[in-house]
């Protein structure tokens, strides 16, 4: 069975200070793991992906995420947050094993304050 | 490419009448997903299909709930008859083999 955790339901920061979202992941092959973002009454949209190589990976809007396979992790991160990425954020995960459905976690509210 | 189309965006209905959502994914997908968001249950996967093939309907609530995919470029997702517990966001989603999934702009359900 694959699972995503995202232990916090909501985080707040300043503007220009650094954000981040954390994910944890429990699969039972190699992972696929992903972030998406969903704005009020819109669709997810994709932000970054781990499949393989560098655990460090970049994405849109200046979100990066690292992958840490001892500590099954996957947190979202961004050096300077802005207003506009107040969301809501989804990370999701894929079992190489278990087919192609995305296994979502339940969503963590960024909230950036001016 | 205009993205994964969903209509309608809005559907407000009443119980026991019969709901179709409709979805047009990417051109050249050949995967597509049918999500249901609520708040109580986040994101949750009702089914998904592989070359208009469906291969996992294990998230379909129940027999109301029925999808198909007649060809590449369309699918529907049919609840007969609704309840006011089918009230959620309903998203389609498509993407290629491995790689990430773009999703639609959801139908937002509302059964009375």
């Amino acid at each position: 069975a694959q699972s995503v955790a995202q232990p916090e339901d909501q985080v707040n920061v300043a503007e220009g200070n650094p954000l981040t979202v954390k994910c944890t992941y429990s699969v039972s092959g190699n992972p696929y793991l992903f972030w998406y973002v969903q704005y009020p009454n819109r669709g997810l949209q994709f932000l970054l992906k781990y499949i393989t190589g560098d655990n460090l990976v970049k994405g849109s809007y200046g979100f990066e995420a690292e992958f840490n396979k001892s500590q099954t992790s996957f947190h979202l991160k961004k050096p300077s947050a802005l207003v506009s990425d107040s969301a809501l954020y989804f990370c999701a995960v894929r079992d190489r094993n278990s087919g192609y459905a995305l296994n979502f976690g339940k969503g963590t509210s960024l909230l950036v304050t001016p | 490419d205009a993205g994964v189309i969903q209509s309608p965006r809005h559907e407000v209905t009443e119980m026991g009448q019969e709901v179709t959502l409709r979805c047009k994914p990417i051109s050249g997908h050949d995967y597509l997903f049918w999500y249901r968001q609520t708040m109580m249950r986040g994101l949750e996967l009702l089914i998904y299909f592989n070359n208009n093939v469906p291969i996992d309907d294990s998230g379909m609530p129940e027999d109301r709930f029925s999808a198909k995919m007649p060809n590449a470029s369309f699918s529907t997702l049919k609840i007969q008859p609704s309840e006011p517990r089918d009230s959620a966001v309903y998203f389609c989603a498509s993407s290629l083999v491995l790689a990430e999934q773009f999703f639609g702009p959801g139908t937002r359900l509302t059964v009375l």
